[in-house]
């Protein structure tokens, strides 16, 4: 079963700050959030490993809370290159030694974020 | 390479034809995924390597999809009597070991059947 991902779209002024949230029915090992346009490839945000875990990438963070299975990702003082869809993959506890499957992500809807001027 | 490449980048396949797409990881990359995407959802798994063997097909759609990766490195993903429904854009992904590990898409491959 898909993450569940929120809200599905988001307009934003140059400035503005935006969450978008992941949340998950399954027990989870990490998150991964990745940023897509329009035909290209997604290309790799962030990974959280831990619950609790937050992460900064320049202007955007995230954060992990393991025990409600949820992740979000701050997006602080858009700029127009963080248009695109966004999306969270998360990767279910497995039967491997520390509870580690071996990577397959399971993806979110998707959330389109668009910057204007 | 610097990136996962796939080719070819389009495809555009008369329905009953068979196609085989292929993807190039990242070299030294252990672990490769395949991924359908269909417009304007997420990409969906389909198949997973670590070196050449498959550890994992169960997101393939149905017996007409088949993937390879002979000697661990490069993948081919083929697809037989293509039908209207396998219209998607096909993404290959590779990481470097196991979990907890960056997982790299290439810019996929864009299959439209008619």
């Amino acid at each position: 079963q898909q993450p569940v991902q929120s809200p599905q779209a988001v307009i934003l002024r140059e400035g503005e700050d935006a969450v978008i949230n992941c949340s998950s029915s399954k027990a989870l090992y990490s998150v991964h959030w990745y940023r897509q346009k329009h035909g290209e490839a997604p290309v790799f945000l962030m990974i959280l490993l831990k619950g609790g875990e937050q992460k900064g990438h320049e202007k955007i963070s995230a954060s992990f809370n393991e025990k409600k299975q949820q992740s979000s990702l701050y997006l602080t003082a858009s700029q127009l290159s963080y248009s695109g869809t966004y999306f969270c993959g998360t990767e279910e506890r497995g039967s491997n030694a520390g509870g580690t499957s071996y990577g397959k992500l399971t993806f979110g809807q998707g959330t389109i974020l668009t910057v204007h001027p | 390479g610097a990136g996962v490449s796939q080719s070819p980048r389009y495809k555009v396949a008369k329905r009953g034809q068979d196609v085989a797409l292929r993807c190039d990881p990242i070299s030294g990359h252990v672990s490769l995924f395949w991924y359908q995407q269909a417009l304007g959802q997420g990409p969906e798994f389909l198949t997973y390597f670590q070196n050449e063997a498959q550890l994992d097909k169960s997101g393939l759609p149905s017996d007409r999809f088949f993937a390879e990766r002979p000697e661990g490195s490069v993948s081919t993903l083929k697809i037989q009597r293509t039908q209207q429904e396998d219209s998607a854009v096909y993404l290959c992904a590779s990481s470097l070991a196991f979990s907890g590990n960056t997982i790299y898409f290439g810019e996929g491959s864009w299959l439209t059947v008619v």
